[in-house]
């Protein structure tokens, strides 16, 4: 398996912009996680998903962030407007049934908002 | 709720040195414990985990921690150091259920010729 993967793994965007990461994890996980790291607060977990439901999204920072799973083999999160306060790595991760906690990360994608 | 502090920021050692990361963590359950390590760019990958099993636990790379209860700690260990160990650990706590997991802030290794 090619492991978890994230695209783009970069993204330079304007402040005002939409942005789209995208996530495709590993087959036959069943939980998929959306983090983001900044140097600031550490590692945050943003939102997850079982079986393509969200199961908490207490960590979404506001309404300008969202994510879908409209399938077991794909994901995105979505910032609009995004923000220069944005600026972070985000990470996706997905694990299997049984062992959510051993989770698998993508490389991640370094999003600079200007 | 469970909390992590990994109490070095940054450690530097030379190469064929031990290593010694240090985590404490606070929890009100059983809880199960993890390292991972973070190289450059990369994204995080699982080093090892404690489940109440054995205490002594072994992982990849000859990377090795130790359960303690009566300290609340859980230290990475290595006995000797190599150049592409260089890399940020982390120490993450989680109490299971649906609970997530909890990292801590990294302590990022050095290791020098």
């Amino acid at each position: 398996d090619a492991g978890v993967i994230q695209s783009p793994r970069h993204e330079v965007t304007e402040m005002g912009q939409e942005v789209t990461l995208r996530c495709k994890p590993i087959s036959g996980h069943d939980y998929l996680f959306w983090y983001r790291q900044t140097m600031m607060r550490g590692l945050e977990l943003l939102i997850y998903f079982n079986n393509n439901v969200p199961i908490d999204d207490s960590g979404m920072p506001e309404d300008r962030f969202s994510a879908k799973m409209p399938n077991a083999s794909f994901s995105t999160l979505k910032i609009q407007p995004s923000e220069p306060r944005d600026s972070a790595v985000y990470f996706c991760a997905s694990s299997p049934m049984g062992a959510k906690n051993i989770q698998y990360f993508g490389a991640g994608t370094r999003l600079s908002v200007l | 709720a469970q909390s992590v502090t990994q109490l070095d920021s940054h450690v530097s050692v030379s190469e064929g040195t031990p290593v010694l990361l240090r985590c404490n963590y606070s929890s009100s359950y059983s809880p199960s414990l993890f390292w991972y390590v973070q190289h450059p760019n990369k994204g995080l990958q699982l080093l090892l985990k404690y489940t109440s099993a054995a205490t002594l636990v072994k992982g990849i790379n000859g990377f090795e921690a130790e359960f303690k209860k009566s300290e609340t700690s859980f230290h990475l260990t290595k006995p000797s150091a190599h150049m592409s160990d260089a890399a940020e650990y982390f120490c993450v706590v989680s109490v299971g259920g649906n609970t997530p997991l909890v990292f801590g802030k990294g302590t990022r290794l050095s290791v020098i010729a």
